[in-house]
Formats: structure tokens, sequence, C-alpha cells
């Protein structure tokens, strides 16, 4: 067990641009979970995936995010045009099927908008 | 929308005392879990507990215990023994509609040698 692996862990951009994260989950896990964390506050769901299927978005993200896990394995989330307000830190986790299993989490990736 | 509450932003506890995290949450859901984790400075969030809504029993692991009253939608954390360690942002979440986790605004613990 390795540990979800997130990069980068910090990416600073100007305001327009197009960033990429990407996420490694624990090898065994089918279940990866992108959450959205501002200062002070608990983190939000973004989307989830069992494996490469999308099953739930929120509808936090818009239509300039997207999240892809294309063989079921590590995923990328992209936010296109960037814009002041998605500053913030970039939560990855991962776990087994089924309700009551735990998250496993990521260091997460930082995100500063100039 | 599902929601957590967590009403104490921050709270403060001695060396080897006892402190209660307060939580209630929201949901139509008739089965369900509930989950404490823990996010130390800097660090990864970890998973400290978990309970399942159909079990009456309350949870414990070691030091950490839950107190939950099903009708009160309440769950609270009580951490024994408070360790330096400890001190962290402790998330109360709860799974619920849409397959989703919603997670608390947390509470800030410190811990006071």
């Amino acid at each position: 067990d390795t540990g979800v692996s997130q990069n980068p862990r910090h990416k600073i951009t100007k305001r327009g641009q197009n960033v990429t994260f990407r996420c490694d989950p624990i090898s065994e896990h089918n279940r990866l979970y992108w959450y959205r964390q501002t200062l002070g506050q608990g983190p939000e769901f973004l989307t989830y995936f069992q494996n490469e299927a999308q099953l739930e978005k929120s509808r936090l993200l818009s239509d300039r995010f997207s999240a892809e896990r294309p063989k079921g394995s590590f995923s990328t989330l992209e936010i296109q045009r960037t814009e002041q307000g998605d500053s913030a830190m970039y939560l990855c986790a991962s776990s087994r099927k089924g309700r009551d299993q735990p998250q496993h989490f990521g260091d997460g990736t930082r995100l500063s908008i100039l | 929308a599902q929601t957590v509450t967590q009403s104490q932003p921050e709270m403060s506890v001695q060396e080897a005392e006892t402190v209660t995290l307060s939580c209630t949450y929201d949901t139509s859901e008739s089965d369900y879990y509930l989950f404490w984790y823990k996010q130390p400075p800097s660090r990864q969030m970890i998973l400290v507990i978990r309970q399942e809504a159909y079990k009456q029993q309350n949870a414990t692991e070691n030091r950490f215990s839950v107190n939950f009253q099903k009708a009160a939608k309440s769950f609270s954390l009580k951490i024994s023994d408070s360790q330096l360690g400890d001190a962290a942002m402790y998330f109360c979440v709860t799974w619920g509609t849409g397959n989703q986790f919603y997670f608390g605004t947390g509470t800030s613990l410190t811990v006071i040698p």
C-alpha cells in the first residue's frame, strides 16, 4: 500500500490558463473521488469514479471542469480557463467499493491563480 | 441537500484530558455511515473512526469513541487521554444522498502540553 499520490503538489498559474492534476490511487481501490477544499472549510465533493465510469458529478463542477479515469487506474482533473475562485486545495481519495469503506486521501494539489 | 454541522470551530484540551467534539447531520437515508476524519497541519487526511447507522452500539477505536444518537442525528467524537499528536482539524463526514460523502466545516483541536 503505497498510498494515494497526487501531482503536482503546488500549481501557480495565471487566470485564463488551463491546468491538469493527476491522482494515482491505491492500486486495489476501484473508487476514486475528487474534492475541493478552501481555507477554513471542509472538502466539497466534486466527482467520483467506479473503475473507469464517472458515476456522480456535483453541481459545483462547472463545464470548465472535466475529470477522466481512462483505464480505471489513475485519474486527471482538468480546469479550463481558470478563474480566481478556482484557487483551492484539490484532494483525491480512493476506496474499495462499499459505503462503509474508508477513503484514503492524497496530500492534495494546491492551486493558486494569479 | 445533506448537511453536516460542526458547531465548534475551535476546541482546546489539556494533554491527558478528555475532549468531545460535536456533530449533527441531516439525512433522508435510512441506512448510512458516519465517519470522523482527522487532518493534521499540512498532512494527509486520515480516518479516525466510523459508525454504521443501523448499529446501536457506539464505535470505539482505542482512545477514540463516538456517541451516536440516531434519533437526534447526533454523532460526537470523544478523545480520551489526549496526546500532542491529536492536534488537528477534525471533520465529521456522512455518506448519503447521491452516493456522496458530505463533510462538516471542521473543528480545529489544540492540545495544550
